[in-house]
């Protein structure tokens, strides 16, 4: 079965521009979180969306949205784009919205110039 | 205090040797723990879930977890050099939405 796949892998853009990055979580799966990481850090939980509703968000400014579709993935987007915005952003799958395991797609690197 | 605190690296032991990581965790609600490896330039990739008081082995790996103290461990033996990679601690914390509470990693150098 195919693991959890996003698009694009790299990107880049500049500061005041808007992003969008897309998930497809593992068949079967129905919860979708995002994190951000940045270099030397841990991942850190941005949103999880469960069933199409959002079931938790992190500490991140109301620049950041995101949203689940009806096949279960899920876009996140980023308005306004700082500097610090250039991290890793991770998708990670799991089959409900409470304690499964989740497993992470490949990341999409973003740079922000 | 931080949310998760592992300990420091990089960490450096010899082929053969047992690896220990440890993590301490602030939020008395977390039931479910996460231990996932991190190859540089790559995203996580699950190594051992653990729900209880105990040990539980896999392989290699052996978790040990011991919710009274907020404490959760990974012992690798036998370490390999495939073996170096960041290794991240996370808790899970169901009442926050079900999101996972990264440390900040130990980076672990298994020499030849």
């Amino acid at each position: 079965d195919a693991g959890v796949t996003q698009s694009p892998t790299h990107l880049i853009k500049t500061r005041g521009q808007h992003v969008t990055l897309r998930c497809s979580p593992i068949s079967g799966h129905k919860s979708v979180s995002w994190y951000q990481q940045v270099l030397g850090q841990g991942p850190q939980f941005i949103f999880q969306y469960y069933e199409k509703e959002e079931r938790g968000r992190g500490n991140f400014p109301d620049r950041f949205s995101a949203r689940q579709f009806p096949n279960y993935s899920s876009e996140l987007n980023v308005n306004a784009l700082l500097l610090g915005d250039s991290a890793l952003y991770l998708c990670a799958s799991s089959w409900g919205g409470g304690e499964e395991t989740q497993y992470f797609g490949p990341g999409t690197r973003l740079l922000v110039l | 205090q931080k949310e998760v605190e592992q300990n420091s690296g990089p960490l450096s032991v010899p082929e053969g040797a047992i690896a220990s990581l440890n993590c301490t965790y602030s939020d008395r609600g977390s039931q479910s723990f996460f231990w996932y490896r991190q190859y540089s330039g790559k995203s996580p990739e699950l190594i051992m879930s653990i729900y209880s008081n105990g040990d539980k082995e896999d392989g290699r790996f052996t978790a040990q977890l011991n919710k009274a103290s907020q404490y959760v461990s990974l012992l690798i033996r036998d370490s390999q050099p495939s073996d170096s990679a960041t290794y991240l601690c996370a808790p899970h914390h169901y009442n926050q939405g079900g999101k996972l509470i990264f440390g900040q990693g130990t980076e672990l150098s298994v020499k030849p």
